[in-house]
């Protein structure tokens, strides 16, 4: 069965102190795994998409990596308005269109 | 482009009651999704749309029907309002050409008392 699993569900960092989320999934036939961001009340808002092992992606203080079982998020001296919940996403070959989300990690990062 | 639109933004119902949640986007995605969030489920999908007249189920789709008779639109359907479909409710849309990256809308959250 297809699962994406997202660690740790919650995460409080200090202002400045790096960290990583992880997403490991067991899915046939990946063809693209996708980071999201989602504020509170809102929907989730488009980070980056990997679509092979080695691939890494940045954007400001967030990169994403992939490896053939997992992903990571790596967070480089957050500030509090990065604290938000990370959702990790992936889709295969044979259902295009069809995503399977992880449960997220909430990030708070305090001053 | 206004991306997706959903309607109402919060809705109140009463057991046994229906309604349709409405969802909409411009930007010619073929795909469509519509999702539930509850408190430490995360997005569970109910059901998604690969294009106009062709819809298919996801996890959770009992209480519930869709259809899609444009591209455009993609309404959900509560036949019989249960306290269990009290949830956040997110339509989605993507596109092979913008390689299945999901546009979210800024979801209806529903209350069944």
């Amino acid at each position: 069965e297809d699962q994406v699993t997202q660690s740790p569900e919650a995460l409080r960092l200090q202002e400045g102190e790096s960290s990583s989320l992880n997403c490991s999934y067991t899915v046939s036939g990946l063809r693209g795994l996708f980071w999201y961001r989602q504020d509170p009340g809102k929907g989730p808002e488009f980070l980056f998409t990997l679509y092979s092992a080695g691939e890494e992606k940045e954007k400001e203080r967030l990169k994403a990596t992939l490896t053939k079982k997992e992903s990571f998020l790596h967070i480089t001296a957050p500030k509090p308005e990065d604290s938000a919940t990370y959702l990790c996403a992936v889709i295969r070959g044979s259902t295009l269109g069809r995503l399977y989300f992880g449960r997220g990690t909430q990030l708070t990062v305090w001053p | 482009n206004a991306g997706v639109t959903q309607t109402p933004k919060f809705q109140v119902l009463k057991t046994g009651q229906s309604m349709t949640l409405q969802c909409a986007q411009d930007m010619n995605h073929e795909y469509m999704s519509w999702y539930r969030q509850d408190p430490g489920m995360g997005l569970r999908l109910i059901h998604y749309s690969v294009g106009a007249g062709i819809t298919d189920q996801g996890e959770v789709p009992n209480g519930y029907n869709v259809s899609r008779s444009t591209t455009e639109d993609f309404p959900l359907r509560l036949l019989s309002a249960a306290p269990s479909q009290t949830s956040v409710y997110f339509c989605a849309s993507s596109s092979r050409q913008r390689s299945y990256e999901q546009y979210f809308g800024p979801g209806t959250r529903l209350t069944v008392t």
